[in-house]
């Protein structure tokens, strides 16, 4: 199975500044990688998909970027709603998985 | 609107079996290319797919789990159930039920349901 491994774990920064979360796969994954957002006690949501195609609704502060094995998902301008716990997937011979999540947290 | 609801057993007992189900609206699960997956997320752990079914009842199953699991669906009643068997406190998560988008190796969930909570417990 392909593992996902993000970093860091844990992130801490102010409001306006850009973070970078990565995500590297064990193997090649091509463009096959999606990233979530999640705040306590909710459910994930849906931020980018095919590594670098913004899901309709989301803010253009959140951008994806990479293919293979090395993606990031960036962050241009923290907004206060934007602390929250970041994971990435991918699909690989109809097995899912995620990384162990990015948590992101105010300075 | 997609919306997908999760429902079962707040708690159940260890070797118990526990059945889930996610009733959803906005598709229709007969519809092609329609998708279904269940995931799960131990209290402030990662998150972990299970089982996935499709409009033609293909199903697909998590490899560590594959064993203890069944996933099925009702198209009339446009619900998902998902049963593992066997339940142990490190199954203590919510479980969640989301549709799925893409195709061809690229897919992602999107919508999730709210998640419910089940506590493996004696």
């Amino acid at each position: 199975d392909i593992q996902l491994t993000q970093s860091p774990s844990f992130l801490s920064a102010s409001v306006g500044d850009r973070v970078t979360i990565t995500c590297r796969a064990s193997q090649g994954i091509s463009s096959y990688l999606a990233w979530y957002q999640q705040k306590p006690g909710k459910a994930p949501k849906l931020l980018i998909y095919a590594a670098s195609t913004l899901q309709s609704g989301v803010p253009s502060r959140f951008s994806g970027s990479g293919s293979g094995t090395e993606f990031t998902l960036t962050i241009s301008s923290l907004q206060p709603e934007d602390f929250a716990t970041y994971y990435c997937q991918q699909l690989n011979s109809y097995q899912y998985s995620f990384g162990q999540g990015t948590k992101l947290e105010i300075k | 609107q997609v919306t997908l609801k999760e429902s079962g057993p707040a708690l159940v007992k260890p070797t118990q079996t526990l059945t889930l189900t996610c009733t959803f609206s906005g598709f229709s699960l007969s519809t092609s290319g329609m998708r279904v997956s269940w995931i799960r997320q131990p209290p402030g752990k990662a998150l972990e797919w299970l089982a996935r079914i499709d409009w033609d009842d293909d199903k697909f199953y998590s490899t560590s789990l594959k064993t203890r699991l069944t996933i099925s669906k009702d198209t009339s009643k446009n619900q998902v159930v998902l049963t593992m068997t066997n339940m142990d406190p490190v199954d203590t998560a919510t479980y969640y039920c989301a549709r799925m988008s893409g195709g061809s190796g690229l897919e992602w969930f999107d919508p999730w349901g709210q998640g419910t909570l089940v506590t493996v417990s004696s």
